[in-house]
């Protein structure tokens, strides 16, 4: 069964505090890995697509990597406005997207 | 730019009672789809249909129908509500065909089944 699995499920930091947030994927025939940001009412806004290993994304603030078995979304000195659940999924060659549960990050002031 | 419009954003609905949420889009995108959110689940399919006059089932189908009126419309009827459909439902638009990943959501339409 495919699966995408998110960790933490919740982060804090403080502003200029760097992390990093994890997608691991048990996907079979992953197409593409995609990074998603949800604010708080709205629906998810697409932010990166990863298609193989190795791969990066840079985006602002934010850097999305890919190996064979997990991404990572980087953060590097996040700033308030950062905040928000950071969702990932994972397309099969069966073209369906299995979404992770998402991060929710707090950046504090 | 209106992007993904979704109507109503708030029902209350009574077990058994019927309705309809409408989405449109109008950026002119083949691909729609319409998914549930939930504590503890994360987004699932419910539908999806991939051009003009086509649908498919997703992951979670039972309970819902759809209607694709034309491009840029799609419709998510529940004919009988029950509690467990209480949720957000998104729907959302990709220019490629079935299911890509790059996909823009609507704000969500929030039900609550009593």
């Amino acid at each position: 069964e495919d699966q995408v699995t998110q960790s933490p499920e919740a982060l804090r930091l403080q502003e200029g505090e760097s992390s990093s947030l994890n997608c691991s994927y048990t996907v079979s025939g992953l197409r593409g890995l995609f990074w998603y940001r949800q604010d708080p009412g709205k629906g998810p806004e697409f932010l990166f697509t990863l298609y193989s290993a190795g791969e990066e994304k840079e985006k602002e603030r934010l850097k999305a990597t890919l190996t064979k078995k997990e991404s990572f979304l980087h953060i590097t000195a996040p700033k308030p406005e950062d905040s928000a659940t950071y969702l990932c999924a994972g397309e099969t060659s069966g073209s369906r997207l299995t979404f992770g549960e998402g991060t929710q990050l707090t950046v504090n002031p | 730019n209106a992007g993904v419009t979704q109507t109503p954003k708030f029902q209350v609905l009574k077990t058994g009672q019927s309705m309809t949420l409408q989405c449109a889009q109008d950026m002119n995108h083949n691909s729609m789809y319409w998914y549930r959110q939930d504590p503890g689940m994360g987004l699932r399919l419910i539908y999806y249909s991939a051009s003009e006059g086509t649908t498919d089932k997703g992951e979670v189908p039972n309970g819902y129908n759809v209607s694709r009126l034309n491009k840029r419309e799609f419709s998510l009827r529940l004919e009988s509500a029950a509690p467990s459909q209480t949720s957000v439902y998104f729907c959302a638009s990709s220019s490629g065909t079935a299911n890509t990943g790059e996909l823009f959501f609507g704000e969500g339409s929030r039900l609550t089944v009593l």
